[in-house]
């Protein structure tokens, strides 16, 4: 079955403890990407990536890192998570092409104390 | 400047009904691909259509059409016929290769009464 899976889908941790996010998808796709959801600020593009080690900031960046070493994986890092990191997040991959649609992975609710 | 606004935080649409959600966008290029999506309460988003920027029709897909509207920069979302399962978040977005970023708009929770 083609999909994006997240990993963990829930996490509750404390500030400044380092986490990272798991992201892989199984349909070849180039393009991936990381969103944070917040109450009546929609998604906000975090990084992307069109690449195997090719990544580039979205709107949001600071604080998070990410990786794509190889091409069905690309993990989100917080090096030292802030309680304002609190959010929604989702993965999502897609063709290269402008003109495909994403697709979406589950979401990670993370809570930072 | 917004790439995406979305104007109608909550919509309210009786069941069978049409409904209309707003979107407007930004850009300065020439080419750009818009689309909708559809985030039920259990929290996965759902591709629901799209348009190119060069697509001379309107995008339809099933009971789902999108009103294209160049010159005024708009990508409204028509549901025709609405259920109750139609009851969700919905977001518009706009995708512009030179960037190839992707911008969300801000979301549209419509409830279908019975």
């Amino acid at each position: 079955e083609a999909q994006v899976t997240q990993n963990p889908r829930y996490l509750i941790t404390v500030t400044g403890k380092k986490l990272t996010v798991t992201c892989s998808q199984n349909m070849n796709h180039e393009y991936m990407s990381w969103y944070r959801q917040d109450p009546g600020l929609g998604l906000r593009q975090i990084y992307y990536s069109m690449n195997v080690e090719v990544t580039d900031k979205g709107d949001v960046p600071e604080g998070y890192k990410v990786s794509r070493k190889e091409k069905r994986n690309f993990p989100l890092i917080l090096e030292s998570p802030s309680p304002n990191q609190t959010s929604l997040y989702f993965c999502a991959s897609s063709l290269g092409t402008a003109f495909i649609e994403q697709f979406f992975g589950p979401g990670t609710r993370l809570t930072v104390l | 400047a917004q790439k995406i606004t979305q104007t109608q935080p909550g919509m309210f649409v009786q069941e069978k009904e049409a409904v209309t959600l707003d979107c407007t966008y930004d850009t300065s290029d020439q080419s750009y691909g818009l689309f909708w999506y559809k985030q039920p309460s259990s929290g996965e988003m759902i591709f629901l259509i799209y348009q190119g920027s060069y697509d001379e029709q309107n995008a339809t897909e099933g009971r789902y059409s999108l009103n294209f509207q160049k010159a005024r920069k708009s990508a409204n979302l028509v549901i025709s016929a609405s259920q109750l399962g139609d009851s969700a978040m919905y977001f518009c977005a706009m995708r512009e290769p030179r960037g190839n970023q992707f911008y969300f708009g801000t979301g549209t929770s419509l409830t279908v009464i019975p």
